[in-house]
């Protein structure tokens, strides 16, 4: 069954230093998103991602934030300054279609522990 | 005003017993709405998409939508202790952002 993979599982790091969070979405999928879940709170939306372009991103994704698609497979989030606040889970997802008509498929997820 | 709310629970209910999940949103011209498992530690997986008024069966689940009162519901029967996750409800709303908003979740226990 295709899936949506993420590494690095787990990756501690440094507040300040730069993290680069990657994902593999299921190959026929058109639409990714990183979504983030701080433990026990709820999922958070970061970022949509269609046709190699944002397509909408909340509140919490600013400057620091940025998405890439290198090449073909890859996804990944880029956070450019760590702060302690962004210690949580990052999830990707990727759905056939826009989420309002299909269903996102969630990776396992990175867990991000900045100190 | 919280854009879709869930009580967190825990819900605790006996093996073999009805669990009645429910979750409430802002956005009135909300169209489309999504039940997701977690299980502790793991990511969301995708359980009912519901659009319309009315009930949504599939196996043990029944999702339930009233766009007038603004709820939504999750009926899991014969519940088993399998099924002990936090269930996340989500809207895709019509205002704003189009992308997925989840609630917080409600912790369901299934009793053995």
């Amino acid at each position: 069954e295709p899936e949506v993979t993420q590494t690095p599982s787990h990756q501690v790091t440094q507040m300040g230093q730069e993290v680069i969070l990657r994902c593999v979405p299921i190959s026929n999928h058109l639409y990714f998103y990183w979504y983030r879940q701080i433990l026990g709170q709820k999922v958070e939306f970061l970022v949509s991602f269609y046709n190699n372009e944002i397509s909408e991103k909340s509140e919490i994704f600013d400057d620091q934030f940025s998405v890439e698609r290198p090449d073909g497979s890859n996804f990944t989030l880029k956070i450019r300054s760590t702060k302690l606040e962004d210690s949580a889970m990052y999830f990707c997802a990727s759905s056939e279609v826009r989420s309002n008509t299909g269903e996102l498929f969630f990776g396992e997820g990175s867990r991000l522990t900045v100190l | 005003q919280k854009e879709v709310e869930q009580n967190s629970g825990p819900l605790s209910v006996p093996e073999g017993a009805i669990a009645s999940l429910n979750c409430t949103y802002s956005d009135r011209g909300s169209q489309s709405f999504f039940w997701y498992r977690q299980y502790s530690g793991k990511s969301p997986e995708l359980i009912m998409s519901i659009y319309s008024n009315g009930d949504k069966e599939d196996g043990r689940f029944t999702a339930q939508l009233n766009k007038a009162s603004q709820y939504v519901s999750l009926l899991i029967r014969d519940s088993q202790p399998s099924d002990s996750a936090t269930y996340l409800c989500a809207v895709v709303m019509d205002t704003g952002r189009r992308a997925l908003t989840f609630g917080s979740g409600t912790r369901l226990q299934v009793q053995p």
